[in-house]
C-alpha cells in the first residue's frame, strides 16, 4: 500500500512569515513529487514539482526533496493571506499519483 | 492553456437515478482520471484510462463505470445513484508520463444525491 502522509493542520502563520509544509511517502521507488494548491470549493492547481534531491525554487515557493528520508516539503516565503488554502502533496507512481490528505494553511493578516 | 472541462458544476439527483458526469480535455492528453474528494478522506481514484476504449479500476470503483469512446472525452457513470455517492467529483488529464508534468484538473462537479 503506497501512502502519502501530511499533517492536516490547520497551520497558521502571520503574514510575511515562512510557511513550511511537510510530506512523507512510503515507497522508495517514487520518482517525482508534486505540490497542488486547492482553495475552498475549487479544484487543485499545480504549483510546483521536484524530481531530484535538494531544493527547487520558483518565486516565493521552494520545494525540498530528501529521497533517503522519503520526505518532501514546500516552503512559502513572505506568506500572504491569498496563500490560505489546502496544499496537497502528490507522489507519482508510474501512470498514477497518490495524494496526501492535504494541509490546510491559514495566513493571518 | 490546458483545459479540462466538466459539464456540470453542481448536480442534484435522486437515489436510484443513472447519472452521467462528462469530462472533456483539449490538449490531446493520453491519460484521463476520475477522482472523488470527501472531507477527511482526500482524493480517491475511481477509474482511469490510458487510451481510447480502455479503462482501469482505481481504488474505489464499486458503483461506478466509465466510458472513453474518444480521446478527449471521459465519462463517469453512476449506475444507480446512492446517498453515499454525494461528493465532489474531479476529472484530471495528463500526458502519457504524468510524472513529467503532473495532472491538470477540471473545475469539479459537486454531486448531491437525495
Amino acid at each position: 500500500q503506497k501512502e502519502v502522509e501530511q499533517n492536516s493542520g490547520p497551520l497558521s502563520v502571520p503574514e510575511g512569515a515562512i510557511a513550511s509544509l511537510n510530506c512523507t511517502y512510503s515507497d522508495r521507488g517514487s520518482q517525482s513529487f508534486f505540490w497542488y494548491r486547492q482553495y475552498s470549493g475549487k479544484s487543485p492547481e499545480l504549483i510546483m514539482f521536484i524530481y531530484s534531491n535538494g531544493d527547487k525554487e520558483d518565486g516565493r515557493f521552494t520545494a525540498q526533496l530528501n529521497k533517503a528520508s522519503q520526505y518532501v516539503s514546500l516552503l512559502i516565503r513572505d506568506s500572504q493571506p491569498s496563500d490560505s488554502a489546502t496544499y496537497l502533496c502528490a507522489v507519482n507512481y508510474g501512470q498514477n499519483f497518490v495524494f496526501g490528505p492535504g494541509t490546510r494553511l491559514s495566513v493571518l493578516p | 492553456d490546458v483545459k479540462v472541462t466538466q459539464s456540470s458544476r453542481y448536480l442534484v439527483k435522486r437515489t436510484g437515478e443513472k447519472v452521467f458526469l462528462e469530462c472533456v480535455q483539449d490538449m490531446d492528453h493520453e491519460n484521463m482520471f476520475w477522482y472523488r474528494q470527501d472531507p477527511g478522506l482526500g482524493l480517491r481514484l475511481i477509474y482511469f484510462s490510458y487510451d481510447v476504449k480502455m479503462k482501469e479500476k482505481g481504488d474505489i470503483p464499486e458503483g461506478y463505470s466509465v466510458s472513453r469512446e474518444k480521446k478527449e472525452r471521459f465519462s463517469l457513470i453512476l449506475e444507480s445513484a446512492s446517498t453515499n455517492q454525494t461528493s465532489m467529483y474531479l476529472c484530471a488529464s495528463s500526458f502519457s508520463d504524468p510524472g513529467l508534468y503532473g495532472y491538470t484538473f477540471g473545475s469539479g462537479t459537486r454531486l448531491t444525491v437525495v
